[in-house]
C-alpha cells in the first residue's frame, strides 16, 4: 500500500485566494482526520471522518474552513478565502475502526505558506 | 473530553545513554490504545510503540519501551542506547474507544541526541 497520499506537498498563494487540500486514506481504513501543525500552536484537529461522515468538526477554526470526504478513498480540506495565519503544515492521517492496534498511519503533509 | 499532558517541551542525552520522555492523561475509560510518535525533521510521522491498555505487560520495540501505569495515568517512553537518529519530536497519543475513533495527542517533547 502507498500509505496515505496528500497533494500537494507544498502550496504557496497569496492571501484571499481559495486552497484545497487533497487526502486519499489507505484503503480499508473507515476513519479520516485533518490536522494543522504550527510551531505556535503544535498539532490541532480539524476535524474527523467515520464512515465519510463528519463526527466531530469543533477544531475547525472558522467558517473559511471546510472539509469534505465524498467517498471513502477521496478528503479535501479547503481554505475560502486564505489568511497569512492559515500558514501551517497540513496532516491527514486515516485509521481503520476495526478492533486492535488501531494506530493513525499520518501522510507526508501539505505545507501552506499563505503571503 | 479526554487530555494528553507531556509535561517536558525539551529533552536532551547522551549517544548511546538512555532517556525518558513522560507523558500523562485524563481519562475515565477503562479500555483505550496508548501510542508514542516520533516526528523527524523531514515531518513524517511514524509509529514507535502502542500499547493496550488491558495489557499489564509493559510494549516493547527493539531500543523503545514504555512504562505502563494505569491507575497513575501515565505512559512515559523510554529510548535506550540513543541514536543520533532518534532526534525528533516526540508526540504521545490517546485513542478513545468509546468517542468514535477519536485520538487525542499531547503537545510534543523535542529531544535532542547528543553526539
Amino acid at each position: 500500500d502507498a500509505g496515505v497520499i496528500q497533494s500537494p506537498r507544498h502550496e504557496v498563494t497569496e492571501m484571499g485566494q481559495e486552497v484545497t487540500l487533497r487526502c486519499k486514506p489507505i484503503s480499508g481504513h473507515n476513519s479520516l482526520f485533518w490536522y494543522r501543525q504550527t510551531m505556535m500552536r503544535g498539532l490541532e484537529l480539524l476535524i474527523y471522518f467515520n464512515n465519510n461522515v463528519p463526527i466531530d468538526d469543533s477544531g475547525m477554526p472558522e467558517d473559511r474552513f471546510s472539509a469534505k470526504m465524498p467517498n471513502a478513498s477521496f478528503s479535501t480540506l479547503k481554505i475560502q478565502p486564505s489568511e497569512p495565519r492559515d500558514s501551517a503544515v497540513y496532516f491527514c492521517a486515516s485509521s481503520s475502526g476495526l478492533a486492535g492496534y488501531n494506530e493513525q498511519f499520518f501522510g507526508p503533509g501539505t505545507r501552506l505558506t499563505v503571503l | 473530553a479526554q487530555t494528553v499532558t507531556q509535561s517536558q517541551p525539551e529533552m536532551s542525552v547522551q549517544e548511546a545513554e538512555t532517556v525518558t520522555l513522560s507523558c500523562t492523561y485524563d481519562t475515565s475509560e477503562s479500555d483505550y490504545y496508548l501510542f508514542w510518535y516520533k516526528q523527524p525533521p523531514s515531518r513524517q510521522m511514524i509509529l514507535v510503540i502502542r500499547q493496550e491498555a488491558y495489557k499489564q505487560q509493559n510494549a516493547t520495540e527493539n531500543r523503545f519501551s514504555v512504562n505502563f501505569q494505569k491507575a497513575a495515568k501515565s505512559f512515559s517512553l523510554k529510548i535506550s542506547d540513543s541514536q543520533l537518529g532518534d532526534a525528533a519530536m516526540y508526540f504521545c497519543a490517546y485513542r478513545s474507544l468509546n468517542t468514535g475513533n477519536q485520538f487525542y495527542f499531547g503537545t510534543g517533547t523535542s529531544l535532542t541526541v547528543i553526539p
